[in-house]
């Protein structure tokens, strides 16, 4: 079936440092979603991508459809971005397949 | 004020009962979804309705069985449960549409655990 292979599972960042979480998909994907899982467990949506790049303040996500991948790059590190991420990703139906998640622990 | 609701936030039931777990959704969607999280796994699709009609289901068991009396309402029904069955169960919702970015929104989930 349908594979979202997420890295690194778990990163450990300094305040102030930035690194990048990768997706890869195992068949063509139509469009990629982001998610952080907060405290409290409830999921905040962070990008929607169906091609290209976007970027919200110090995150950045990258979708090439034809490659395969999704990225979300993370710059200038908070205590607050400490949280579990995560890709998901579809075809253009209804069924949506999540990755694994990467668990970001931000340190001062 | 939170636009998916599940109710209730929690919930322990004894094996081979049934539960129901409540879903609604204020955000005017016509795609309503069911996703679960046992510990340590991804996410994993449940099912997907649009307009109150099942479109995929990926779930083996019978043993779930969606629920829609409204556009806004997919409950999920499960019966004879088991220990495996503990997980966190998730809502979520999004306007499917061929124009639209069909961007899922999740509701806060209902923990589940099976004694």
């Amino acid at each position: 079936g349908d594979q979202v292979e997420q890295s690194p599972s778990a990163l450990s960042l300094h305040e102030g440092t930035g690194s990048a979480l990768r997706c890869n998909f195992t068949t063509t994907m139509r469009a990629v979603q982001w998610f952080r899982k907060n405290s409290r467990g409830s999921l905040i949506n962070l990008f929607y991508l169906a091609s290209g790049t976007k970027e919200n303040g110090r995150l950045k996500s990258a979708f090439d459809s034809k490659e395969r991948y999704s990225t979300l790059h993370i710059r200038d590190a908070q205590l607050e971005d400490s949280g579990t991420y995560f890709c998901a990703a579809g075809t253009g139906g209804y069924k949506v397949v999540f990755g694994s998640g990467t668990r970001l622990l931000v340190s001062p | 004020d939170p636009k998916i609701i599940q109710k209730p936030k929690y919930l322990v039931a004894v094996t081979g009962s049934e539960k129901i777990l409540i879903c609604e959704q204020y955000l005017g969607h016509n795609a309503m979804y069911w996703y679960r999280q046992s510990a340590k796994k991804p996410l994993e699709f449940m099912f997907s309705y649009s307009y109150q009609k099942l479109m995929d289901n990926q779930t083996a068991s019978s043993r779930f069985q969606p629920q829609s009396s409204k556009k806004n309402h997919l409950d999920l029904q499960i019966t004879a449960l088991k220990p495996d069955d503990s997980a966190t169960y998730f809502c979520a919702s999004s306007l499917h549409d061929r124009g639209s970015q069909n961007t899922l929104y999740f509701g806060a989930g209902t923990r589940l655990s099976v004694l």
